[in-house]
């Protein structure tokens, strides 16, 4: 079994500041891990993905993420707001190797004040 | 690269109608293409697995007799909405696996049974 828990389902920071996207999963295996961002009425678009190699991952955007075992952590960050990073985010787990279902978090809605 | 397509963005139809959305995957070839379905504010609900030359494989409480699903090439996968009625009404999103665990998504297709 697996899931995923996104803490705070709407973010605001204004402009420059950091952004933190807190993402718990669980599994009982070893995981893949997702962020995918959505703007409004379009499809999810892939930010950065986790497969088992470096725990710090870099992805488009600005934005990075590291996998952290020991709290079963995959927060996203980017050092500085732009106002285009206004969107959903969503956290996605899936078990390694070969093809498992993804479970997708509930999303967070992260605000961008000028 | 990988870039799905959704055909069409917006649907209006009336109820009893059926309404069928088109799934492409542009420049790859998909064997295992995914549809979801978001409601309002909530994350992406995954409804079936299509597979190429093979039957759907539907998650638990998904109809599939009124969400008929066709993965007839690697690049196209259709979904049926059968004798709609307005509680069909949502936004239908597909993707399509290129590697390991890694969707992509298409920009969605939202549809508005009255």
């Amino acid at each position: 079994a697996q899931s995923v828990t996104q803490l705070g389902s709407h973010v605001s920071v204004s402009e420059g500041a950091l952004v933190l996207l807190r993402c718990n999963y669980s599994s009982s295996v070893p995981p893949y891990l997702f962020w995918y961002v959505q703007y409004p009425n379009q499809g999810l678009q892939l930010l950065l993905k986790y497969t088992s190699a470096a725990t710090l991952v870099k992805g488009i955007n600005g934005f990075e993420a590291e996998f952290k075992k020991s709290e079963t952590s995959f927060h996203l960050t980017k050092p500085s707001a732009h106002m285009s990073d206004a969107a959903e985010y969503f956290c996605a787990v899936s078990p390694s190797g070969g093809y498992q279902k993804v479970t997708f978090g509930i999303g967070t809605k992260l605000q961008v004040i000028p | 690269g990988a870039v799905v397509s959704q055909h069409p963005s917006r649907v209006i139809c009336k109820s009893g109608t059926s309404v069928k959305i088109e799934c492409r995957s542009l420049d790859f070839q998909a064997t295992t293409m995914f549809w979801y379905r978001q409601f309002p504010k909530q994350s992406l609900m995954l409804m079936a697995t299509s597979n190429e030359g093979s039957k759907a494989t539907y998650e638990q409480g998904v109809e599939k007799d009124k969400f008929l699903i066709n993965h007839a090439s690697l690049t196209l996968s259709t979904l049926t909405v059968t004798s709609a009625h307005p509680e069909d009404s949502s936004f239908y999103i597909c993707s399509a696996r290129l590697r390991e665990q890694t969707q992509y998504f298409g920009p969605g297709t939202r549809l508005l049974v009255l």
